[in-house]
């Protein structure tokens, strides 16, 4: 089945460093990424959506600077958390859909996400 | 807007079916109806997802009302492993809302 690998899936920072999260997709190729972020006992919540390419596309409240977002291939897409603080400790998640299926019918692969702390 | 109501837990013994409810009485014509599950400190995993009929996999089975206004995912015998969260989704615009979703324990 479609797979879609994250890394690291842990990771501790100081405050005002940046960090790099990778998605990637190992056995499809994907136009679109999508960002989670889930903050612990609650939901996943959609940061942004990642487009092969083209510029991201940040939902409302979610610092476009801040959490920068590349997509320079069908397989990867990557998020650096700039300038992280404690605040942006979190569980960020990434999921991508296969690019030969239907955009409205087809099931997202997700990733195993990203333990984010930030000291 | 998740736009779906669900049960925020839910108890089931092992090895009994178990049927997830899940309201969505504002769905348009064009949305799906997606079901995942998350296991602690990890991604969500896919279910089913179905438009109008009922839908089997190996899984589960989704079925939809005829008015679309509600489904319910059925866990046929439920094992310890299928403890986890629930979520049912409303999709048509290619990215997924999560809401709260529903938290399974299944008692052994």
């Amino acid at each position: 089945g479609a797979v879609v690998s994250q890394h690291p899936s842990r990771v501790i920072c100081k405050s005002g460093t940046s960090v790099k999260i990778e998605c990637r997709s190992l056995d499809f190729q994907a136009t679109t990424m999508f960002w989670y972020r889930q903050f612990p006992k609650q939901s996943l919540m959609l940061m942004a959506t990642s487009n092969e390419g083209s510029k991201a596309t940040y939902e409302q409240g979610v610092e476009k600077d801040k959490f920068l977002i590349n997509h320079a291939s069908l397989t990867l897409s990557t998020l650096t958390v700039t300038s992280a603080h404690p605040e942006d400790s979190s569980f960020y998640i990434c999921s991508a859909r296969d690019a030969e299926q239907g955009v409205y019918s087809s099931p997202l692969h997700f990733g195993n996400g990203t333990r984010l702390t930030v000291t | 807007d998740a736009k779906t109501t669900q049960p925020n837990s839910m108890e089931s013994n092992e090895e009994e079916p178990v049927h997830l409810p899940c309201n969505h009485s504002t769905i348009s014509g064009t949305d799906y109806i997606h079901w995942y599950r998350q296991l602690p400190s990890q991604g969500p995993e896919y279910v089913i997802h179905g438009l109008t009929s009922n839908v089997n996999n190996r899984m589960a089975s989704l079925a939809i009302a005829e008015d679309r206004k509600s489904s319910t995912l059925i866990l046929h015998r439920a094992t310890l492993r299928d403890a986890a969260v629930y979520y049912c989704i409303r999709g048509s615009q290619g990215n997924l809302i999560f809401g709260k979703g529903t938290k399974l324990s299944v008692k052994p």
